[in-house]
């Protein structure tokens, strides 16, 4: 599965939108672009995945440029509680015994600031 | 059940002492991963299952470390003669079979290595 880079960190203030990038410029067609967030020492946890169109759903929207080479997760109005590390993950998403296998990065961190 | 279940919560353990950590994925999710997060890391890969089957283990650190899930349900992840450098949170997640669905994480079982 194609490897992704990510900021380290990152700052947003509160109610302003939160513009997380990601680079997969390695990412191959079949391969689906993944968004999860892990706040403190939880779990992480789904936020929004895609192909190659734009996706959008309650929590955030996800934007993949036409080449797919990278992507950016939007959260429109961040809060307090949207501070957290945000993984992106690129995979072949594929049935049968093969290539299920799910990698998390280093992520970003995301502090937003009252 | 209706989420991730892990157990024990907590280990604490003696350096080369045996631990079996349990987890009970979502009961219609055929897919089971086990992840080891150190301490301001991200989740690094172990091994996955679909159903019975244990089509990857390259994630697993060394021979000291396995996993069964022998009836496609429970999983145990064990680690055997037990060092410091494992000490860390073993996170267990469960998704559908299809490939492309979101994965849900437990809560995890922080293991302690003294």
């Amino acid at each position: 599965d194609a490897k992704t880079t990510q900021p380290t960190s990152m700052d947003c203030a509160e109610g302003r939108a939160a513009n997380l990038p990601c680079n997969h410029s390695t990412i191959s067609g079949n391969e689906y672009v993944y968004w999860y967030r892990q706040i403190h020492s939880q779990g992480p946890q789904y936020i929004i995945h895609g192909l190659k169109n734009n996706e959008t759903n309650e929590m955030a929207s996800l934007i993949i440029t036409e080449d797919r080479k990278s992507s950016t997760l939007i959260l429109p109005h961040a809060t307090l509680r949207d501070t957290a590390v945000y993984y992106c993950i690129v995979r072949v998403a594929r049935g049968g015994n093969t290539g299920n296998q799910f990698y998390f990065g280093t992520g970003t961190s995301l502090t937003v600031i009252p | 059940g209706a989420g991730v279940s892990q157990s024990p919560r907590y280990k604490v353990t003696k350096r080369g002492q045996d631990v079996t950590l349990r987890c009970d994925p979502i009961s219609s999710h055929a897919t089971l991963y086990w992840y080891q997060q150190a301490l301001g890391q991200g989740p690094e890969f172990l091994t996955y299952f679909n159903y019975e089957a244990q089509p990857d283990k390259s994630g697993l650190p060394s021979d000291r470390f396995s996993a069964e899930r022998p009836e496609g349900s429970i999983s145990t992840l064990t680690i055997q003669r037990t060092e410091q450098r494992d000490s860390a949170m073993y996170r267990c997640a469960s998704s559908t079979r299809d490939g492309i669905g979101e994965l849900f994480f437990g809560e995890g079982s922080r293991l302690t290595v003294l």
